[in-house]
């Protein structure tokens, strides 16, 4: 079975905090992906990845950075956590190509106080 | 640009027959996908419809495609109590652009 694993279920940080969410496949994935779940939003696209090093700001980048420096980890980095960003994080990862689907982690739950 | 409606909610009786509607901008895809969330989870992939069909069955479920109106909608069919979830769907293929989600809430 296809594995995504993220760090943690639940986080609370505090206000100018440097947060890093972490995201872990075990398929070999070449795509990867962090979306945020707002209540009546839906899924918003924040950034991609489509190989190591390489990566595509989605929708809604700002506030936020990624890192991948291994194919199987892709990393969400919140410089300075503001109110704004409590939010239901989840990652995903994909092979490349037309037919494909997407897997998910369970998510992140993250609470900025 | 892409974008993706869907109804937010939707209520229906254990044995009915739910929709859940998806209008969408955009129909370049080759394949059209419906997932999952159930509570406290993340997506999972539902089914699917490759772009030159009209309709798929995956047996309790219907997929639907009009692309002359930008139309796709999931049925499903005896909706029961383990249905209850959020239903996104995703026409755009690899660019993975989901639909706002529909909250099915199944009603004993």
């Amino acid at each position: 079975d296809v594995k995504v694993t993220q760090s943690s279920r639940y986080l609370v940080k505090r206000t100018g905090e440097k947060v890093f969410l972490e995201c872990v496949q075990d398929m070999d994935h070449e795509n990867m992906f962090w979306y945020r779940q707002d209540p009546g939003l839906g899924l918003r696209l924040i950034y991609f990845s489509y190989d190591v090093k390489m990566k595509e700001k989605g929708d809604i980048p700002e506030g936020y950075s990624v890192s991948r420096e291994k194919k199987e980890r892709f990393s969400l980095i919140l410089e300075s956590a503001s109110t704004n960003q409590t939010s239901m994080y989840l990652c995903a990862s994909s092979y490349q190509g037309a037919a494909t689907e997407a897997f998910f982690g369970q998510g992140t739950r993250l609470t900025v106080v | 640009g892409e974008d993706v409606e869907q109804s937010l909610f939707l209520s229906v009786r254990e044995g009915d027959s739910s929709v859940i509607n998806c209008t969408y901008t955009d129909s370049s895809s080759t394949y059209l996908y419906w997932y999952k969330q159930e509570p406290g989870a993340g997506l999972q992939l539902l089914t699917y419809i490759f772009s030159n069909m009209d309709m798929k069955q995956d047996q309790r479920l219907t997929v639907l495609l009009n692309k002359k109106d930008k139309h796709l909608s999931l049925r499903i069919a005896d909706t029961q109590t383990g249905d209850s979830a959020i239903y996104f769907c995703e026409p755009y293929g690899q660019n993975f652009v989901f639909g706002p989600g529909t909250r099915l809430s199944v009603l004993p």
